[in-house]
């Protein structure tokens, strides 16, 4: 029934290291996105896309990129990993029509560097 | 500015009581309001929207524009209720971003 699948759960990386992060929607969605979540501050958008190989800033992009190749895959980057990074990552998706439906989100991926 | 702002960042309730989880949205469109729940160790979930005025597991959610509220109710809170909530706004077509308060705990004591 899983079908935002986010790759890991838990990764520890070392300071200054390219960092991967996957996630993978078996749902046909047009859209997708990466937030990071940090106790006090919710969920903030890093980085969205709503079409392969489209992809859009969101309010705290600095320090990430991102890749969307297949419709089916959203990889969010951290170009060179830093401590402030720290955080768990929440990848979701949604289908693109003029009703809003809603997310469906993954499990989340708890980032530690060190 | 957009904004969503949940004033309460813990809200603790006996089991049987009424529950009311808070939240201020700032927007110059037509809002579309959503709450999310996660449950200790589960993903972040779709409790309800604003436009289907919907009640899922006992929650309503009232769209109060005058007020720029969508407070989250419950009569009778229950200790599976426990959980962080969040309240969200969407702007744009297709849900093209969505913002997420700060997120309140709900505890609710046996």
């Amino acid at each position: 029934d899983v079908k935002v699948t986010q790759s890991s759960r838990y990764l520890v990386k070392r300071t200054g290291e390219k960092v991967f992060l996957e996630c993978v929607q078996d749902m046909d969605h047009e859209n997708m996105f990466w937030y990071r979540q940090d106790p006090g501050l919710g969920l903030r958008l890093i980085y969205f896309s709503y079409d392969v190989k489209m992809k859009e800033k969101g309010d705290i992009p600095e320090g990430y990129s991102v890749s969307r190749e297949k419709k089916e895959r959203f990889s969010l980057i951290l170009e060179s990993a830093s401590t402030n990074q720290t955080s768990m990552y929440l990848c979701a998706s949604s289908p693109f029509r003029t009703g809003n439906y809603g997310y469906t989100f993954g499990s989340g991926t708890r980032l530690t560097v060190v | 500015a957009q904004r969503v702002t949940q004033p309460e960042k813990l809200l603790s309730v006996f089991k049987g009581a009424p529950v009311e989880l808070k939240c201020n949205y700032s927007y110059s469109g037509s809002p579309e309001l959503f709450w999310y729940v996660q449950y200790s160790r589960q993903r972040l979930q779709l409790l309800l929207r604003h436009i289907s005025r919907e009640s899922i597991k006992g929650f309503t959610a009232d769209l109060n524009k005058g007020e720029t509220s969508f407070h989250l109710k419950k009569p009778f809170a229950q200790e599976e209720d426990s959980a962080m909530y969040y309240c969200a706004l969407s702007v744009g077509t297709g849900g093209f971003k969505t913002i997420f308060g700060a997120g309140t705990r709900l505890f609710v004591k046996a």
